[in-house]
């Protein structure tokens, strides 16, 4: 149990354009997914929280307009980067729990999305 | 603000060698310790966790345990595999901090036969 999707697990596109990645728990609701980037060799980074039916609640430096996070269920979460350029490139990873309540909540990641811009 | 230090790796051992990957961690409360293990070319699984001090968590041979008096969480197994080899990140998540994560570098560990 406790799985989570992420389509597509690679994608190539041109600079300017849209990527969307899709985020789903497949066999739970997840009330709260995440989103982080994890450089090469390096750790996570959280990029935004996201709670079903609210706005995403984005980390101090991470650009709002760029990176477009959408809820809009309890098994999906969208992440959009917007007009994509070299620098996006990256590997991005999405996680959700089951349920908002006491600490110590496990997050189950997704197996992440590699993004090369050209 | 909370932070997690990890030993730098990467660490390199032989089979059925002791394991123990350091961790340490500043926060401002009493924050929940977890374990992740990212193997190679997948997404991170959740190794082990412990909630409050002097708990220990323990999975497939792997053991932590919480030491609020050292802020310390240190990775330990007794007899790696080959199958271990992986990247080991250490993180806590603070409680009223909706479960966000904050990560250690983490440690690559490769292990020989």
């Amino acid at each position: 149990g406790a799985v989570v999707s992420q389509h597509p697990s690679r994608v190539i596109c041109k600079s300017g354009t849209s990527v969307k990645i899709e985020c789903r728990s497949l066999d739970f609701q997840a009330t709260t997914m995440f989103w982080y980037r994890q450089f090469p060799k390096q750790s996570l980074m959280l990029m935004a929280t996201s709670n079903e039916g609210s706005k995403a609640t984005y980390e101090q430096g991470v650009e709002k307009d760029k990176f477009l996070i959408n809820h809009a269920s309890l098994t999906l979460s969208t992440l959009t980067v917007t007009s994509a350029h070299p620098e996006d490139s990256s590997f991005y990873i999405c996680s959700a729990i089951q349920t908002s309540g006491g600490p110590g909540e496990t997050q189950y990641f997704g197996p992440g999305t590699r993004l090369l811009v050209l | 603000g909370d932070s997690v230090t990890q030993m730098e790796g990467p660490v390199t051992l032989s089979e059925e060698a002791f394991l123990t990957i350091n961790c340490t961690y500043t926060a401002t409360g009493y924050p929940s310790l977890f374990w992740y293990v990212q193997y190679p070319g997948e997404g991170l699984q959740l190794l082990l966790k412990a909630t409050k001090a002097d708990d220990k968590g323990s999975n497939k041979g792997f053991e932590a345990t919480y030491r609020k008096e050292t802020t310390s969480f240190h990775l330990e197994k007794g007899s790696v595999q080959v199958s271990d080899s992986a990247v080991y990140f250490c993180a806590l998540s603070e409680p009223g901090g909706y479960n966000k994560l904050i990560f250690g570098a983490g440690t690559r560990l490769a292990v020989h036969p």
